[in-house]
This record gives C-alpha cells, structure tokens and sequence, in this order.
C-alpha cells in the first residue's frame, strides 16, 4: 500500500506571495492532518479535516487555510506568505477521524521564504 | 509552560549503549502516547503507541508510561548507528478534540 504522499517536496517563495500545497492519503484512510514543523516551535498542529470538514483546528492565523476533497486529498493555502512561515510542512493520515487510530506521515514540503 | 517537555539534547551515545528518551506533560486529560522517529529529511514515523501505564516492548525498544506522574519513557536496547534520529513523544485525549500534541524532539547520534 503506497504511504502519504506530498507535493511539491521543496518550494521557494518570496513575502507576500501565496502557496498551496498537496499531500494523498494513504488510500482508504479518510483523516488528513497538518502539521508546521520549525527548529523553534517544533510540530505544531494546524488543523483536521475528516470527510472533506475541518474537524480540528490550531493556533495558526487565517492566513492558514485547507480544504479536502471527496476522494480524501487534501490541499492546505498560505497566503501572504511570512518570513516566519518558512518551515517543513506535514501531512498525516489516518483511517478514522480522532482517538485512538495512529497518525502516517509523509515526507514533508519544505517551504522557504525569502 | 508548554503542555509537553522534552528535552531537545542532543543526546550522544556509544553503540550498544541504553539509550533513556523522556517526556513530561501537565495535562491529566492525555490518554493515549506515542514516540515517533524522524530521520533527517523524512517525516516522522511512528515507533510505540500505548494508552496505560506500564511498559510496552516491541524488540530492542521499550516504552514506559506514569500517569500518575506524568511522565513517558522510551528505551533503547543495544542503540545501533542507525538509530540516530530525533526522537519525539506525542500524546492526546479527549480535550481539545483528540488534537496529537508533539514534544521538542530529542537529537540522538549513536556513535560506531
């Protein structure tokens, strides 16, 4: 079974502009996560959607935004881009929303802005 | 005060030595706790999952749970070159909707 795949691995962006990335679950699973990871603040939770609805939601400003479709891939937008928003971003996917089902990674899209 | 901490190392050790990981966290509402591995590069996958206290073996790796101290171990047995790698503790509960809360991750290099 193919693991969580996200796309693209490596973006470069300068402030102000805007990003989308993608990440596919493993199939079958219908939870998707997003996580920001940075050397300061470590992984740090953005948000959950589960059956194409946000389920769960971090301490990220609005600029943060995500959405899933029907087929259960997720794409997660950051407008506006931050110096600050430079980080590794990750996806992770789950069979069932919440409790006690663990949590796949994928390998991460590591943004850099400039 | 963050609800998880770990301490970040780095953690440096000779092969074959046992290797100590520790979390500790303040939430009571924290029920179920996992340790994931990350190599350099690659998302974190995921090592241990336990929700009581007690141990849990899986191979040269043990996990250790105190709820009553809040407090999470992980143990690595006969540490190997190819165990250097940030290890991170990771739990959730049914407060703030199951959400996975992450540890700082601890830097491990074991040294042939």
């Amino acid at each position: 079974k193919a693991g969580v795949t996200q796309t693209p691995r490596y973006l470069i962006k300068t402030r102000g502009q805007q990003v989308t990335l993608s990440c596919s679950p493993i199939s079958g699973h219908r939870s998707v996560s997003w996580y920001q990871q940075t050397p300061g603040q470590g992984l740090q939770f953005l948000f959950e959607y589960f059956s194409e609805t946000q389920r769960n939601k971090g301490n990220f400003p609005g600029r943060f935004s995500g959405r899933q479709f029907s087929n259960s891939r997720s794409e997660m937008n950051v407008s506006t881009l931050e110096l600050g928003d430079s980080a590794l971003y990750l996806c992770a996917s789950t069979a069932l929303a919440g409790d006690t089902d663990t949590q796949y990674f994928g390998p991460g899209t590591r943004l850099t802005v400039l | 005060q963050k609800e998880v901490e770990q301490d970040p190392g780095p953690l440096s050790v000779p092969e074959g030595a046992i290797v100590s990981l520790n979390c500790t966290y303040s939430n009571s509402a924290f029920q179920y706790f996992m340790w994931y591995r990350q190599y350099s590069r690659k998302g974190p996958e995921l090592l241990m999952y336990t929700y009581s206290s007690g141990n849990k073996e899986d191979g040269r790796f043990t996990a250790q749970v105190d709820k009553s101290s809040k407090y999470i171990s992980l143990f690595i047995r006969d540490s190997q070159p190819s165990d250097s790698a940030t290890y991170l503790c990771a739990m959730k509960g049914s407060t703030g909707g199951f959400k996975t809360i992450f540890g700082a991750g601890t830097r491990l290099f074991v040294k042939a």
